[in-house]
């Protein structure tokens, strides 16, 4: 059974809108996730992360957000841009194991 | 240059055949690790090693092998490929003072078995 899943496996939405992109996990022992954007024909590069200590990170564009009691994170992108057109995959890790698991990715497309 | 690189980056072969897909890093990382990609099941982990002489199985190990030759390179071997093995590929690194977690991926092989 998956232990991290995005439910939506596609989003789409207008440039200069918000993007929410989902994700819920259910092994209340990790406490650390991160977001991963890959384009095709490339690999996943790291976007943006959080600690279970926290409920939310910045950095530019892109904001997560975590509610642990509802084992649920979200990745929130504004304004959005033609270029954040990508799979986007949510990751979680348990006491700081460096061992990753992540959901099934979320292609999200950007319309001009 | 990439800092990790993975060769082939395509490769169609037969069932049956022994098939290796190698991976080299340039930054440094004591950690490597090997996922498979499929459509709607994201990245799941075949095999890592957190050092030269540490090799551990990850979620789906069963029909791959791998070895570390060096801290920079870490190859996966299909002993006898079946076509249920093609997928998309990633090498990754991650690095063992960092609390972060955060791993950095290769560009990807696809395999397809035939």
């Amino acid at each position: 059974d998956q232990q991290v899943k995005q439910n939506s496996p596609s989003l789409s939405v207008q440039e200069g809108r918000i993007s929410i992109l989902n994700c819920d996990y259910t092994n209340s022992m990790f406490d650390y996730f991160l977001w991963y954007k890959k384009y095709p024909a490339e690999g996943p590069t790291f976007l943006i992360s959080i600690s279970s200590i926290k409920d939310k990170n910045e950095d530019g564009r892109f904001t997560v957000f975590l509610n642990k009691s509802a084992k649920h994170l979200s990745l929130h992108i504004v304004p959005s841009q033609p270029g954040d057109s990508a799979v986007y995959f949510c990751a979680a890790s348990e006491n700081a194991g460096n061992m990753l698991t992540f959901g099934g990715g979320t292609r999200l497309m950007v319309k001009p | 240059d990439a800092d990790v690189t993975q060769t082939p980056r395509n490769r169609i072969t037969k069932t049956g055949k022994r098939i290796m897909l190698e991976c080299s890093q340039t930054k440094g990382h004591d950690r490597m690790y090997w996922y498979r990609q499929d459509p709607g099941l994201g990245l799941r982990l075949i095999y890592y090693s957190f050092d030269v002489k540490d090799i551990n199985k990850g979620e789906i190990s069963d029909g791959y092998s791998v070895s570390r030759q060096a801290q920079a390179k870490f190859s996966l071997s299909l002993e006898s490929a079946i076509p249920n093995q093609t997928a998309l590929y990633f090498c990754a690194t991650g690095l063992t003072s960092q609390h972060s977690d955060t791993q950095y991926f290769g560009p990807g092989t696809r395999l397809t078995v035939l």
